[in-house]
């Protein structure tokens, strides 16, 4: 898993509640960015960022919010509005074509 | 449109034996090809990569992945399984439409029996 960690590695969040999770890293890359992944499907990217101040949506960013205000660090935020938010959620940064991974989080709505 | 395909949900292969974890991609321009490996709990550990030149490429644990360009496809194999092998195995293609995105196929689950 490297030089990426993620934040806490489970997480139980109450239906209607915003939960944040952490991603922070020390590879000195600048691009990251944040997967879903439920059983059967792979991964589904939600968010990326190529540089400092800077991201963009994936394919599933609607009940998800991200910031990155720092080059190490790129948290995601689970809304009260992502209708179905338990899964795994995997952060990864890049070096030049390759993605590298961190821990992941497992997050349950109770 | 640029995809990656696992047609095996599950390969089991006995240890000692070759192992292959088929992946077929479909990109317009020359593919960017990537296998990972997660094991339970896990993120995903990068494996090998293909940008250019041989089409074998050799990665880390041992395996090896054959790039084939008439058949569009990058099978991952292994020589000789290990039990400790056993695990959820991705290919992956780089989306070039922008932004470095990568696009990840359904997965292959690996199952090694001693």
């Amino acid at each position: 898993d490297g030089g990426i960690t993620q934040s806490p590695k489970y997480l139980f969040r109450k239906e209607g509640q915003n939960v944040t999770l952490s991603c922070e890293q020390n590879l000195n890359h600048d691009a990251m960015y944040w997967y879903r992944q439920d059983p059967g499907q792979g991964l589904r990217l939600i968010y990326y960022s190529q540089i400092v101040n800077d991201f963009q949506k994936g394919d599933i960013a609607e009940g998800y919010s991200v910031s990155r205000e720092k080059k190490e660090s790129f948290p995601l935020t689970v809304t009260s509005a992502q209708k179905n938010p338990t899964a795994f959620y995997l952060c990864a940064s890049r070096e030049r074509d390759t993605q590298y991974f961190g821990p992941g989080t497992r997050l349950t709505v109770l | 449109a640029q995809s990656v395909a696992q047609p095996e949900d599950q390969v089991n292969v006995a240890e000692g034996n070759p192992l292959t974890v088929k992946c077929t991609y479909s990109v317009s321009g020359n593919p960017y090809l990537f296998w990972y490996v997660q094991y339970p709990n896990r993120g995903l550990q990068f494996l090998l990569k293909y940008i250019t030149g041989d089409n074998l490429v050799k990665g880390s644990y041992g395996f090896e992945a054959e790039f084939n360009k008439s058949q569009t496809s990058f099978h991952l194999k292994k020589p000789s399984a290990l039990v400790s092998d056993s695990a959820l195995y991705f290919c992956a293609v780089r989306d070039i439409t922008g932004g470095f995105k990568t696009i990840f196929g359904a997965g292959t689950r690996l199952f090694v029996k001693a």
